[in-house]
């Protein structure tokens, strides 16, 4: 079955420091992989996405996402955290629905990663 | 940009109420969502549509239903409110096929407190 794991519940880093979340997926076929934000109070908001192509994907607010399919990952990172950076974040993967015949699809969530940013 | 609002930002109801919750999207979406999100949960799909008068469950359909009389607009309903559905509620839409090509668009969320 189709899965999303971000091991990490809760990482805080000190701003300025660098960061790294990790996503593992499961999916049979090539998968279509996202990372959103949720800012405390609020709805989520895409960060970036991978589709297919160059595996280094760049996102708003300074974050990349590099997809490796050897280890079926999808990790966020970014080199230098501002404190405005404290959010939610999910991975997402985006699946067909064989009932459909493929033609249409839904994303299934990690359960998030919660980063808190020290001064 | 694409705008999805839902109706309430807060909401209170008391146990067997009926509550009625709105989300509704201006660009033209075909695809609408809603999820119900919990600490420690991630985010649960309630139930989805792909067209005007269409929807299908998703993973937690039990104690919700939902319309789609007009293509903007989606609502979820829980008939009879419980305790056990205190939980914040997110409306999402998007174009073409979502997760395959197009990502969601999320609105602000709904936090329901059920008393």
């Amino acid at each position: 079955a189709q899965s999303v794991t971000q091991p990490d519940i809760h990482i805080t880093v000190s701003e300025g420091a660098s960061l790294e979340l990790r996503c593992n997926y499961s999916y049979g076929a090539t998968p279509y992989l996202f990372w959103y934000v949720q800012s405390p109070g609020q709805g989520l908001q895409l960060l970036l996405k991978y589709f297919s192509g160059d595996t280094l994907v760049q996102g708003i607010k300074g974050f990349e996402a590099e997809f490796k399919r050897s280890q079926s990952s999808f990790n966020l990172r970014k080199p230098s955290v501002h404190w405005s950076d404290a959010a939610e974040y999910f991975c997402a993967v985006g699946v067909a629905l064989m009932n459909y015949g493929g033609s249409q699809g839904n994303l299934i969530f990690g359960k998030g990663t919660k980063l808190s940013v020290k001064p | 940009d694409v705008k999805v609002t839902q109706s309430s930002r807060y909401l209170v109801k008391r146990t067997g109420e009926k509550v009625f919750l709105e989300c509704v999207q201006d660009m033209d979406h075909e695809n609408m969502f809603w999820y119900r999100q919990d600490p420690g949960l991630g985010l649960r799909l309630i139930y989805f549509s792909y067209d005007v008068k269409m929807k299908e469950k998703g993973d937690i359909p039990e104690g919700y239903s939902v319309s789609r009389e007009k293509k903007e607009r989606f609502s979820l309903i829980l008939e009879s409110a419980s305790t056990n559905q205190t939980s914040m509620y997110l409306c999402a839409s998007s174009l073409g096929l979502a997760g395959i090509e197009y990502e969601q668009y999320f609105g602000p969320g709904t936090r329901l407190t059920v008393t």
